[in-house]
């Protein structure tokens, strides 16, 4: 199974912009890579997937590195309501059109005032 | 859309006790997940369907969890007989078959057994 690796927290002010990291090595071709983020007490929330090209969207922007290795979540002005755990986490081929979602650890992330 | 409602949000019961939790799925979703929470082992999924057909319950810990999906808008997850080690969060999560298989989570039901 395609595995992702993401540092167990990271810090931000508020108001500035958040760069979250995740190394992918082994993702295959088909694989889908997707963000959900979960805040305290509440179920986990999707934010972001893509496949090869980076995305936006109102909540985000999504950047994959060419080589589909590593991706980064970027949060373009980090608010107090962002702090939560982000996962990343790659849709496992063979699943039908729905992939499983195998969640690791994900990144804590606070956000000062 | 009201999303993915789960219910009870919170349950508190016996060890011995059956504990059934839940969930209706997002409206037109083909698939709906069970996923437990719990601080040692992170979110793991317990079982999946698709159009009401278990698919792969590899992730159920013990023959004490079974689940169901009688219908396209109604699942049921049941704890028989429930032991203390089976407090968690349970998450429902449904998915459509279109697209890239995001999936939208319900609240959860925070479970205690005492």
């Amino acid at each position: 199974d395609a595995k992702t690796t993401q540092p167990n927290s990271m810090e931000s002010n508020e108001e500035e912009p958040v760069h979250l990291p995740c190394n992918h090595s082994t993702i295959s071709g088909t694989d889908y890579i997707h963000w959900y983020r979960q805040l305290p007490s509440q179920g986990p929330e999707y934010v972001i997937h893509g496949l090869t090209s980076n995305v936006n969207n109102r909540m985000a922007s999504l950047a994959i590195a060419e080589d589909r290795k590593s991706s980064t979540l970027i949060l373009h002005r980090a608010t107090l309501r962002d702090a939560a755990v982000y996962y990343c986490i790659l849709t496992l081929p063979g699943s039908g059109n729905t992939g499983k979602l195998i969640f690791g650890q994900g990144t804590t992330l606070q956000v000062k005032p | 859309d009201a999303g993915v409602i789960q219910s009870p949000r919170h349950e508190v019961t016996e060890m011995g006790q059956e504990v059934t939790l839940r969930c209706k799925p997002i409206s037109g979703h083909d698939y709906l997940f069970w996923y437990r929470q719990t601080m040692m082992r992170g979110l793991e999924l317990l079982i999946y369907f698709n159009n009401n057909v278990p698919i792969d319950d590899s992730g159920m810990p013990e023959d004490r969890f079974s689940a169901k999906m009688p219908n396209a808008s109604f699942s049921t997850l049941k704890i028989q007989p429930s032991e203390p080690r089976d407090s968690a969060v349970y998450f429902c999560a449904s998915s459509p078959s279109t697209g890239s298989g995001t999936q939208y989570f319900g609240p959860g039901t925070r479970l205690t057994v005492l």
